[in-house]
């Protein structure tokens, strides 16, 4: 089974400052790796994801996640937050040979402060 | 560009009456799922189907059941809704097999069900 952890709940950062959200997942094979994010009231956007290849990850609105095996970690990272990131996001993975069904984290929660 | 389109965005069900929530995809994609999402919990896969014709349980089953109508279409159904049904219901959909850089599952608005 896979399972995914994201340690932070809730995070509140000041606009302009750095965030950083961590994932760690427990499988022994590298899976396929998301970050979703989930703005109040709405569905979920594919922020970033990794399959393979470089290990730093770009992905949409300015945030990149580096994925670090030996630590089984997928952090998100943004080095500028704006008031519109304040969201909730979530991890996930999957595997190809398990029909891609993804197992999420619990999420973390961000509110941005003026 | 439609992507996943679910139907009902709100319902409100009393203990014991049935629905069936409507999901749609306009992408050919051949693999959909149904997901729930609870407070601190994540999303949890309650169905899913690889393809047309094909069903199969994911981690919440208990309660529901699941139609792959078409290639298009994956309906879930509540028999007999419980308040421990109460929450927001996700359907997603992914390209399985086709090139690795499609392997994404794609997210419909969400269905906000309250059963009272």
């Amino acid at each position: 089974a896979q399972s995914v952890t994201q340690p932070d709940i809730h995070i509140t950062v000041s606009e302009g400052a750095s965030l950083e959200l961590r994932c760690n997942y427990s499988y022994g094979a590298t899976p396929y790796l998301f970050w979703y994010v989930q703005s109040p009231g709405q569905g979920l956007q594919l922020l970033l994801k990794y399959f393979s290849g470089d290990t730093l990850v770009q992905g949409i609105k300015g945030f990149e996640a580096e994925f670090k095996r030996s630590q089984s970690s997928f952090n998100l990272r943004k080095p500028s937050v704006h008031w519109s990131d304040a969201a909730e996001y979530f991890c996930a993975v999957a595997r190809k040979s398990n029909d891609y069904k993804l197992s999420f984290g619990a999420g973390t929660t961000v509110t941005v402060r003026a | 560009n439609a992507g996943v389109t679910q139907t009902p965005k709100f319902q409100v069900l009393k203990t014991g009456q049935s629905m069936t929530l409507q999901c749609a995809q306009d992408m050919n994609h051949n693999s959909m799922y149904w997901y729930r999402q609870d407070p601190g919990m994540g999303l949890r896969l309650i169905y899913y189907s690889a393809s047309e014709g094909t069903t199969d349980k994911g981690e919440v089953p208990n309660g529901y059941n699941v139609s792959r109508l078409n290639k298009r279409e994956f309906s879930l159904r509540l028999e007999s809704a419980a308040p421990s049904q109460t929450s927001v219901y996700f359907c997603a959909s992914i390209e399985s097999g086709g090139p690795l850089a499609k392997n994404i599952q794609y997210f419909g608005a969400g269905t906000r069900l309250s059963v009272l």
